[in-house]
């Protein structure tokens, strides 16, 4: 595709329920990132995968955070046992390697 | 840890005016710094900037880096409400691909 792109754009759900997050990126792109922004806040990164395996994944708040891509593309981040705090604008986007970073729409989160 | 800090937070300036938005930040092994505009959801990208001194321009936009100071500015001249926008600062390392963020500025402006 022409840019990178996310499903859902927006996601409601209640505290407690899981959630799945998907990112596909430009074709091509062998590096892929999620960050996360909170109303208000900067972006924070959560996890990098570079093909399919993911050398920098610091970034993940807890052990209910999960990421995985296949095939070297399509991402998902998985949240268990969603909890308020974990509302927020969730952006992914991917690179050549270590150049620029092309984001995605993102998808806002909202866990009542 | 790595640190970016930008200033202002927020600014609200008239259609005309220029502005100045400015980056520094504290990175072990520095590699790029670079700007994006965020209007809604997604940051669209505007430069990436890895030598001192060079300036990099897009239209009424500029940027220049000062690795030695360790800040950058974003220059916006001649300014149209279309230019209201989140702007984010961010750098990268050599020792790891992620990208740390500052805060952003927040610039509206007035028709």
């Amino acid at each position: 595709g022409a840019g990178v792109s996310q499903s859902p754009s927006n996601k409601v759900t209640e505290k407690g329920k899981d959630v799945e997050l998907r990112c596909d990126p430009i074709s091509g792109h062998t590096a892929l990132y999620w960050y996360r922004q909170s109303l208000g806040q900067g972006l924070e990164f959560l996890i990098y995968f570079q093909g399919n395996s993911a050398p920098d994944k610091s970034g993940l708040p807890s052990d209910r955070f999960s990421a995985e891509r296949t095939g070297g593309s399509v991402s998902t981040l998985t949240i268990q046992r969603t909890q308020q705090e974990d509302s927020a604008v969730y952006l992914c986007a991917s690179s050549e390697q270590r150049n620029e970073q092309f984001f995605g729409p993102g998808t806002r989160l909202t866990v009542l | 840890e790595d640190k970016v800090v930008q200033s202002p937070l927020s600014l609200v300036v008239h259609e005309g005016d220029t502005v100045t938005l400015n980056c520094s930040y504290e990175v072990t092994n520095f590699r790029s710094l670079l700007w994006y505009k965020q209007e809604k959801k997604a940051p669209t990208f505007l430069f990436m900037l890895t030598s001192s001194g060079i300036e990099k321009k897009s239209g009424r936009l500029s940027s220049i880096l000062d690795k030695k100071e360790l800040f950058s500015i974003l220059n916006i001249t001649a300014t149209q409400t279309g230019d209201s926008a989140i702007y984010l600062c961010a750098v990268g390392a050599t020792s790891g691909s992620r990208l740390t963020f500052g805060e952003g500025t927040q610039l509206t402006v007035n028709p």
